[in-house]
C-alpha cells in the first residue's frame, strides 16, 4: 500500500457521460498530480494541485477538470466522455519538494468508455 | 521542454542474466532523474532517484543507475535478474525542483526461464 488511495478502481460508462475520479494523497503530502496512461500516449501529465490551488497544467482537455479540497483529497472530473478517453488514470502525491523526492502513485482508476 | 526517451519498447532477459535499460533525456542542465517500475494492474513504484552527488545511485530491489552527463543518459542496471522483475520500467525527468515529472514511454521487461 503506497498510501495514495484512488477510487473507484474500475469504471465503465457510456459515451457522453460524466464521471468523477477520487484521490486521497499520502498523509502529509500537499501536492496531487493527475496522469493519464494509454497505450499510444504513455503517461501524460494532466494537472497538479498544491494545497488547494492549481499549480501546473499539462495536456488536459477542456472537458476535464479537477480540484483539491481543504482536506487535500482531489477529484478529477471527466465529462462528455469519448471512446478515446478510455485509459488508466493515476493520481500521485508528493510533499512540497516533489521533484526532489519523487512522487508516490496510487494504483489507478481504469476507465472504460463504451 | 524536457523530454525522455526509452529506446527499447521490449527487452527479454534470461533469469540470472544482467540487465541494462536505457534512458536518455533532453535538458540543458542536470535534471532530476527517476526510475519507476509498474507491475501489471499496479501503480508506479519508485526504484531510485538522482539529482546531485555520486553519479551511481542505488535503489530498491537490487537496482542501480548511473548518470552520465556527457551522454545525457541515466541507465538502469541489475546484475542478476529474477523472474519477479518482469514488469514495465519508466524513466522520468524533472527539469527543476518544482517542475512536474515527464515520463518516457516505458520498457517492458520479460524474463525467460
Amino acid at each position: 500500500d503506497s498510501g495514495v488511495t484512488q477510487t473507484p478502481k474500475h469504471l465503465i460508462t457510456a459515451t457522453g457521460q460524466r464521471v468523477t475520479l477520487r484521490c486521497s494523497p499520502r498523509s502529509g503530502d500537499l501536492s496531487v498530480y493527475w496522469y493519464q496512461q494509454s497505450l499510444d500516449q504513455g503517461l501524460q501529465f494532466l494537472i497538479q494541485y498544491y494545497n488547494g490551488e492549481e499549480r501546473a497544467k499539462g495536456n488536459i482537455l477542456e472537458r476535464f477538470s479537477a480540484q483539491q479540497f481543504p482536506d487535500l483529497h482531489s477529484e478529477l472530473n471527466l465529462s462528455s466522455l469519448e471512446l478515446g478517453d478510455s485509459a488508466l488514470y493515476f493520481c500521485a502525491s508528493s510533499d512540497v519538494g516533489g521533484t526532489e523526492y519523487g512522487y508516490t502513485f496510487g494504483s489507478g482508476t481504469r476507465l472504460t468508455v463504451v | 521542454a524536457q523530454s525522455v526517451t526509452q529506446p527499447d519498447i521490449h527487452i527479454t532477459v534470461s533469469e540470472g542474466a544482467s540487465l541494462e535499460l536505457r534512458c536518455n533525456y533532453s535538458y540543458g542542465a542536470t535534471p532530476y532523474l527517476f526510475w519507476y517500475v509498474q507491475s501489471p494492474g499496479q501503480g508506479l513504484q519508485l526504484l531510485l532517484k538522482y539529482f546531485s552527488g555520486d553519479t551511481l545511485v542505488q535503489g530498491i530491489k537490487g537496482f542501480e543507475a548511473e548518470f552520465k552527463r556527457s551522454q545525457s543518459s541515466f541507465n538502469l542496471r541489475k546484475p542478476s535478474v529474477h523472474w519477479s522483475d518482469a514488469a514495465e520500467y519508466f524513466c522520468a525527468v524533472g527539469a527543476q525542483r518544482y517542475s512536474t515529472l515527464t515520463f518516457g514511454k516505458g520498457t517492458m521487461l520479460l524474463v525467460s526461464p
